[in-house]
């Protein structure tokens, strides 16, 4: 059973250009959403995390959306770069679980110059 | 601080034999989880231990198995390897406190190859 949903398994952007991934979660009692970053050879990164208090969190040039009713939460890259070129996994956690997270499958994103 | 450290980073064994693997928290942390990842499945959890403790399993088979030391330092164990088990292992570590956040840190991985 798939918790955590992510879209799209791919995306292609051009440079500067603002790279959107999409996840949807079916337990109500996650409350820690967490993102991170994989290079290839690489072990993920954390990138931004939010609470479902929160509706919008904003680290650099990630911001993280969280609409608790519609259960989803998405990752906006501003002003991509070749460098941001990259796996980003999507994950969601909850207090009776310990530090447990629940992976989506990963949206491969490729930035071109 | 120094990061999640895991070792070794690559490993190749043959089936039915065993493997340990090897993960030290970044200092401070007292929780250590472990992850497998594989083309196929995708991340999936393992167990993480707490105050040499573990507080969480995954669902994986009894071949799988793990302990935390004193130190918070943590290892893996997998008995009569399969084919199937060949996988990135990833270690992540944590404060592990219930009511701060659940910040984990990854480690680099091992790479276990089994032919």
């Amino acid at each position: 059973q798939q918790q955590v949903k992510q879209s799209p398994q791919s995306l292609i952007v051009q440079k500067g250009g603002i790279p959107i991934i999409n996840c949807a979660y079916e337990n109500t009692a996650f409350d820690y959403f967490p993102w991170y970053q994989q290079f290839p050879g690489k072990g993920p990164a954390l990138l931004i995390a939010i609470r479902p208090d929160v509706s919008e969190k904003k680290e650099g040039r990630f911001t993280i959306s969280f609409n608790k009713s519609a259960k989803q939460f998405s990752l906006h890259i501003m002003d991509s770069q070749p460098g941001d070129s990259a796996t980003y996994f999507c994950a969601a956690s909850k207090k009776s679980s310990g530090d447990k997270l629940t992976f989506g499958t990963g949206t491969r994103l490729a930035v071109r110059p | 601080k120094a990061g999640v450290t895991q070792t070794p980073r690559y490993l190749i064994k043959t089936r039915g034999q065993q493997v340990t693997l090897s993960c030290s928290p970044i200092s401070g942390h007292r929780s250590v989880s472990w992850y497998q990842q594989t083309p196929g499945q995708g991340l999936q959890f393992l167990f993480e231990y707490f105050s040499e403790t573990q507080r969480n399993k995954g669902n994986f088979p009894g071949r799988f198995s793990g302990r935390q030391f004193s130190n918070s330092r943590s290892e893996m164990n997998v008995s009569t390897l399969e084919l199937g088990d060949s996988a990135l292992y990833l270690c992540a570590s944590s404060l592990g406190h219930r009511d701060t956040t659940y910040e984990q840190y990854f480690g680099p991985g091992t790479r276990l190859t089994v032919t």
